[in-house]
């Protein structure tokens, strides 16, 4: 099976820009989950998407938003980007059943903001 | 609210040393505790898992196991090689909730 894919790798963006960033879940998984790591906070969920429904937010500003494809595919996306929301931005995805499933993880998006 | 705690690194050992990364949790209820590995530039790999107490996860090596009593989810491995520097993370899940909880990440490098 393949994994989970993200794309784009790599951006770089100034701030007041926004961005979309995509991941493309293992097949048959119904489940998305995004999570931001920077080097002062660790890896911080930011939102989980099930069946095309947001099932679970964590603690971020409105400006980061997501949804979810019916092909499960998600996206997330930031708005008037700020200097702070230079990161890697992980994606995992898992079937969608209880929640003791693995979460596989995607390679992630580096993200620059200037 | 639930969070993880693991040892503070960088930990340093020579090739063939006893690796043991400390991990302790605070949950309600009963979490599955996972442990991920991430490399430069990668993302995030799952090395092992455990879903209830005293379950014993186990993979390349790597062992850890749940314990109920201490909260605890400490990972060792008897030998370790120059290949398994990296970051390691502890994380939690919670039955029916999937914002999974995670520890700083502790960053091995071993040397040849």
């Amino acid at each position: 099976k393949a994994g989970v894919t993200q794309t784009p790798r790599y951006l770089i963006k100034t701030r007041g820009q926004q961005v979309t960033l995509s991941c493309s879940p293992i097949s048959g998984h119904r489940s998305v989950s995004w999570y931001q790591q920077t080097p002062g906070q660790g890896l911080q969920f930011l939102f989980e998407y099930f069946s095309e429904t947001q099932r679970n937010k964590g603690n971020f500003p409105g400006r980061f938003s997501g949804r979810q494809f019916s092909n499960s595919r998600s996206e997330m996306n930031v708005s008037t980007l700020e200097l702070g929301d230079s990161a890697l931005y992980l994606c995992a995805s898992y079937g969608g059943g209880p929640s003791t499933d693995t979460q596989y993880f995607g390679p992630g998006t580096r993200l620059t903001v200037l | 609210g639930d969070s993880v705690t693991q040892m503070e690194g960088p930990v340093t050992l020579s090739e063939e040393a006893f690796l043991t990364i400390n991990c302790t949790y605070t949950a309600t209820g009963y979490p599955s505790l996972f442990w991920y590995v991430q490399y430069p530039g990668e993302g995030l790999q799952l090395l092992l898992k455990a879903t209830k107490a005293d379950d014993k996860g186990s993979n390349k090596g790597f062992e850890a196991t749940y314990r109920k009593e201490t909260t605890s989810f400490h990972l060792e491995k008897g030998s370790v090689q120059v290949s398994d520097s990296a970051v390691y993370f502890c994380a939690l899940i919670r039955h029916n909730n999937n914002d999974m909880r995670f520890g700083a990440g502790t960053r091995l490098t071993v040397k040849p």
